[in-house]
């Protein structure tokens, strides 16, 4: 596609359930990133994928949270047994990969709000 | 953690050049400075990158100072819809290493009519 789509937009989810949220990366771009930014606080990095490499997980704030990608198409972001804390903007972005010097382009985020 | 410091907002009159300041005393050699921008609700759009040399695109001005220690943006003539958080992030480019950018707190710039 023309660009990163993310989907759904806005989710609302009660406390306790599980959520999935799906990223559709820049066709050929090898890298993806997910962020999660709280209201009006600035970017927190997650987890990032590159190609068929170890995605570093470093970011991700509990065993809660996991996601996955598929060679270099689409990443899931799954939040198990949500809590009201992980409310936020999930951002995702993607570049074409490992040792180019390119930019991230970034999706419009999924706006998670769990009641 | 981010390796940029950046104040937390200015202003700028409409039609002025916005100079948005930011350190990085830290930065290596094979590492990048990059600026993204973050106007409200939407997701961070990337505006210019650099390594030692001045960049200048149809957006924005880099100017890197000679030490590398720190940079500046310039926006040549700021319009109300340049009212943004603006990041400043350092970047390993060329280095197989982990890319993953490191966003700060960033710099709130409001265009002033």
């Amino acid at each position: 596609g023309a660009g990163v789509s993310q989907s759904p937009s806005n989710k609302v989810t009660e406390k306790g359930k599980d959520v999935e949220l799906r990223c559709d990366p820049i066709s050929g771009h090898t890298a993806l990133y997910w962020y999660r930014q709280r209201l009006g606080q600035g970017l927190e990095f997650l987890i990032y994928f590159q190609g068929n490499s170890a995605p570093d997980k470093s970011g991700l704030p509990s065993d809660r949270f996991s996601a996955e990608r598929t060679g270099e198409s689409v990443s899931t972001l799954t939040i198990q047994r949500t809590q009201q804390e992980d409310s936020a903007v999930y951002l995702c972005a993607s570049s074409l990969g490992q040792g180019w010097n390119t930019e991230a382009f970034f999706g419009q985020g999924t706006r998670l709000t769990v009641v | 953690d981010a390796k940029t410091t950046q104040p937390p907002s200015m202003d700028c009159a409409e039609g002025r050049a916005a100079n948005l300041p930011c350190n990085h005393s830290t930065i290596s050699g094979n590492e990048y400075v990059y600026w993204y921008r973050q106007i409200h609700s939407q997701g961070p759009q990337y505006i210019i990158h650099g390594l030692k040399n001045n960049e200048t695109n149809e957006m924005a001005s880099l100017i890197i100072t000679e030490d590398r220690k720190s940079s500046t943006l310039i926006l040549p003539h700021a319009t109300l819809r340049d009212t943004a958080v603006y990041y400043c992030i350092v970047r390993v480019g060329l280095n197989f290493g982990n890319e993953k950018l490191t966003f700060g707190t960033g710099t709130r710039l409001t265009i002033i009519p």
